[in-house]
């Protein structure tokens, strides 16, 4: 049973430090999701990548978080310096381009919480 | 952006109860889909809805999509603890591939 895969679970760390998320999506997908939920804004989209190129970063803080995909199995979102404001679940998802159905499956997320 | 309201925020009700779970926008859609989140683990897909009008049974589950395309509905019958979760609409607009989620519905059957 193919899944998305995160890592690490859950991280906390202090104000300042960097921090970095991994996601290993379906293997065979070429869309790759980033996504942030909280309490208050709900599932917000962050960047998303086809064929590892990005298609759109709107979503993300550009002068802290920046999003990659090295290779077709990995991809990565740093937070540098991080902010309590960033405490929250984040989201990686992954499926194939083509239609209006398309499927995106979700990986468990990433819980961080920033001090 | 695009905004899609969920009503009602929150709901709890006995086992065996009807619900309906509504997803609203000013916008129009070209697809929307329902997910359902457990605790701890993403938002699994339930449904993708494509067409105005368009009506997709899932067991107890009736889904509905406007026939403007601006909202749906999710409706429940004879609810079962297992229905507990957040729900999730999200809505594709034309030429945009990324979903843009609702606000979400959490949902709590009691036994």
């Amino acid at each position: 049973d193919a899944r998305v895969t995160q890592t690490p679970r859950h991280k906390v760390t202090e104000m300042g430090q960097e921090v970095t998320m991994r996601c290993q999506p379906i293997l065979g997908h070429n869309t790759v999701f980033w996504y942030r939920q909280t309490m208050m804004q709900g599932l917000e989209l962050l960047a998303y990548f086809r064929n590892r190129a990005p298609l759109d970063d709107s979503g993300m803080p550009k002068d802290r978080f920046s999003a990659e995909m090295p290779d077709a199995t990995l991809a990565t979102l740093k937070i540098q310096p991080s902010e309590p404001r960033d405490s929250a679940v984040y989201f990686c998802a992954s499926g194939t381009t083509g239609y209006e159905t398309d499927t995106q499956y979700f990986g468990p997320g990433t819980r961080l919480t920033v001090l | 952006t695009q905004l899609l309201e969920q009503s009602p925020q929150f709901l709890s009700i006995q086992e065996g109860e009807n619900l309906t779970v509504y997803c609203n926008s000013s916008s129009v859609f070209s697809s929307l889909q329902w997910y359902r989140q457990e605790p701890g683990e993403g938002p699994v897909l339930l449904v993708t809805v494509v067409t105005g009008g368009e009506v997709k049974k899932l067991k107890r589950l009736t889904f509905q999509f406007g026939d403007a395309r601006k909202d749906s509905s999710l409706h429940i019958t004879a609810a079962q603890p297992g229905d507990t979760g957040l729900y999730l609409c999200a809505g594709r607009d034309t030429g945009r591939r990324a979903l843009t989620f609702g606000s979400g519905t959490r949902l709590q059957v009691q036994p």
